[in-house]
């Protein structure tokens, strides 16, 4: 089974920006999350989505947004890009039965690496 | 507080030797706790899963969990230089959002470095 893939791998952007990344889950994981990891800040949630809704939002300003479709796959946009968003965005995957579960483990992407110049 | 604290490392082990990394949580209400390693410019890979009290033994690899000590750690038996990573513990509380969903908040720790040296 193929696990989750993120594009693009790197990308550069300058401040002011904005940037979309995506990522196609498992085949039958229906939940996407998002996180952010920087040397300082160690692994951030961003949000969770199941079933094309977001079910929980970390705290991030609203310039990260995100979405899922249909066949699960997901897509994360950040606008208006800063020097702080220069960061490893990383996507993961779980197979939950159902919309209330949640007790399943992650399986994370490559991830993408982002600088910000 | 941090929600999940783990030992601050970097720990540095010889061949062959047991690694001992802990963790603790403050939601008393965590429900799932997991073990990711890392390595250098990589992305986390699930090492093990524990639900329930009492030790889960995989491998060279043993977790252990005490809700009411609000503790996990993982052990790595006869740990080799390729078990040199970063190792992260996280734990998942329930939660409801305002349409009334549940869905569980995953938290990680900052991540404890281990050196496995020959």
């Amino acid at each position: 089974k193929a696990g989750v893939t993120q594009t693009p791998r790197y990308l550069i952007k300058t401040r002011g920006q904005q940037v979309t990344l995506s990522c196609s889950p498992i085949s039958g994981h229906r939940s996407v999350s998002w996180y952010q990891q920087t040397p300082g800040q160690g692994l951030q949630f961003l949000f969770e989505y199941f079933s094309e809704t977001q079910r929980n939002k970390g705290n991030f300003p609203g310039r990260f947004s995100g979405r899922q479709f249909s066949n699960s796959r997901s897509e994360m946009n950040v606008s208006t890009l800063e020097l702080g968003d220069s960061a490893l965005y990383l996507c993961a995957s779980s197979f939950y039965a159902s919309r209330d579960s949640y007790n399943s483990p992650l399986h994370f992407g490559n991830g993408t690496r982002l600088t910000v110049t | 507080q941090k929600e999940v604290e783990q030992n601050s490392g970097p720990l540095s082990v010889p061949e062959g030797a047991i690694a001992s990394l802990n963790c603790t949580y403050s939601d008393r209400v965590s429900q799932s706790f997991f073990w990711y390693r890392q390595y250098s410019g990589k992305s986390p890979e699930l090492i093990m899963s524990i639900y329930s009290n009492g030790d889960k033994e995989d491998g060279r690899f043993t977790a252990q969990l005490n809700k009411a000590s609000q503790y996990v750690s993982l052990l790595i038996r006869d740990s080799q230089p390729s078990d040199s990573a970063t190792y992260l513990c996280a734990a998942t509380s329930p939660g409801r959002n305002a349409g009334g969903t549940s869905y569980g908040k995953l938290t990680f720790g900052q991540g404890t470095i281990l050196t496995v040296h020959p």
